[in-house]
């Protein structure tokens, strides 16, 4: 099994430019969830979903959307990158029940200059 | 709400010495309690968990015990290495469909 794949790895944007993180997971787990790492700080959940066509907010929501079609996948999108958003994003999944461990990607190194 | 507070780091220690990191909990209900490892560059990964009172969690030496009556999880390893120098976070999970609860997280430095 792959687990959770997250591409890039690394993106450098200009303010005010949209793109999208992309998260795939193997597992057919249905929770998903997305996580930003700022230096020296812990992590703060942005966006989660509980399974296909439901989605809610985190923490820290604004600035980001989420959607999710399939099991599989759970893009995240930034609309207008502005340099705030300059942090490390994580994609996470996890199977059903409180015991279940949550599976993290590897991670996205995003910069907004 | 649920939350987790966990001992402020960094914390640095010579190899081979005791490491504990405090971990408590506020929970309404009886959540499954957790410790992830983030080691330099990567994502977390799970190094332990337990999911009812009294249950000790164990993995390449760390330890933790679920103790209901102070509502604390703390880690433990008798002799820490080089390479568990990472960032520790402790976590809990009250149901399958809401996010974990994660706390600051600890930095641990272990020097040769």
């Amino acid at each position: 099994n792959a687990g959770v794949t997250q591409t890039p790895k690394f993106q450098v944007l200009k303010t005010g430019q949209s793109m999208t993180l992309q998260c795939a997971q193997d597992m057919n787990h249905e929770y998903m969830s997305w996580y930003r790492q700022d230096p020296g700080m812990g992590l703060r959940l942005i966006h989660y979903s509980v399974g296909a066509g439901i989605t809610d907010q985190g923490e820290v929501p604004n600035g980001y959307n989420v959607s999710r079609s399939t099991t599989e996948d759970f893009p995240l999108r930034l609309l207008s990158a502005a340099p705030s958003q300059t942090s490390v994003y994580f994609c996470a999944s996890r199977g059903r029940g409180r015991n279940e461990k949550l599976f993290f990607g590897s991670g996205t190194q995003l910069s907004v200059l | 709400g649920d939350s987790v507070t966990q001992m402020e780091g960094p914390v640095t220690l010579s190899e081979e010495a005791f490491l504990t990191i405090n971990c408590t909990y506020t929970a309404t209900g009886y959540p499954s309690l957790f410790w992830y490892v983030q080691y330099p560059g990567e994502g977390l990964q799970l190094l332990l968990k337990a999911t009812k009172a009294d249950d000790k969690g164990s993995n390449k030496g760390f330890e933790a015990t679920y103790r209901k009556e102070t509502t604390s999880f703390h880690l433990e390893k008798g002799s820490v290495q080089v390479s568990d120098s990472a960032v520790y976070f402790c976590a809990l999970s009250d149901s399958g469909n809401t996010p974990l609860v994660f706390g600051k997280g600890t930095r641990l430095s272990v020097i040769a």
